[in-house]
């Protein structure tokens, strides 16, 4: 079965430090998108992308956040300068175009910032 | 804005009893609804998903919710608990007043299952 595949599966830096998520998503979606889960908390919507653009962002999508297609398999989240709060589960995931489509995530990048 | 509403943080029940994990949706227009459970250190898979077929939705590992509209709610149910459902377990709407693709989360309930 396809699968949504990330890397580094667990990556640990530093305050300050620039973080890029990696993720192949299932190749005939379109749809593109990143959850993050804080230890212990529910999973929040940060962004989705669609033609080559954000098509939608929540307010934890600040400045310090980007995310790119860099090619035509890869979707990457980019943290500029982490913070202590960064700390938490990044979910990749991706869907086809039709509204009630399954959304398929990742196993998940989790991320450590001391 | 469109959310749902997980009653009870933690579920316990014995192994062999009924599964009942509550949700709760906020939209005037019928959105797309899903459950998804996320075991220890990983990552979450969908158990089934209403997008305005049938009512009463059968999903994997026996479990299967009701739309309500009446009620605004999708619980989720299974008749005989087994120690491998231990897992937490989220509800999630999407479509709906919003009319996006992005899902919004419950707060997930973790469930225990006794032996």
């Amino acid at each position: 079965e396809p699968e949504v595949t990330q890397t580094p599966s667990h990556q640990v830096t530093q305050m300050g430090q620039e973080v890029i998520l990696r993720c192949v998503p299932i190749s005939n979606h379109l749809y593109f998108y990143w959850y993050r889960q804080i230890l212990g908390q529910k999973v929040e919507f940060l962004v989705s992308f669609y033609n080559n653009e954000i098509s939608e962002k929540s307010e934890i999508f600040d400045d310090q956040f980007s995310v790119e297609r860099p090619d035509g398999s890869n979707f990457t989240l980019k943290i500029r300068s982490t913070k202590l709060e960064d700390s938490a589960m990044y979910f990749c995931a991706s869907s086809e175009i039709s509204p009630g489509n399954t959304i398929y995530f990742g196993e998940g990048s989790w991320l450590t910032v001391v | 804005a469109q959310s749902v509403t997980q009653l009870g943080s933690h579920v316990s029940v014995s192994e062999g009893a009924l599964v009942l994990l509550r949700c709760n949706y906020s939209s005037s227009v019928p959105p797309y609804l899903f459950w998804y459970v996320q075991y220890p250190n990983q990552g979450l898979q969908l158990l089934l998903k209403y997008t305005s077929a049938a009512t009463l939705v059968k999903g994997i590992n026996g479990f299967e919710a009701e739309f309500k509209k009446s009620e605004t709610s999708f619980h989720l149910t299974k008749p005989s608990a087994h120690m491998s459902d231990a897992a937490e377990y989220f509800c999630a709407v999407s479509g709906g007043n919003s009319g996006t693709y992005k899902y919004i989360f419950g707060t997930g309930t973790r469930l225990k299952v006794l032996a």
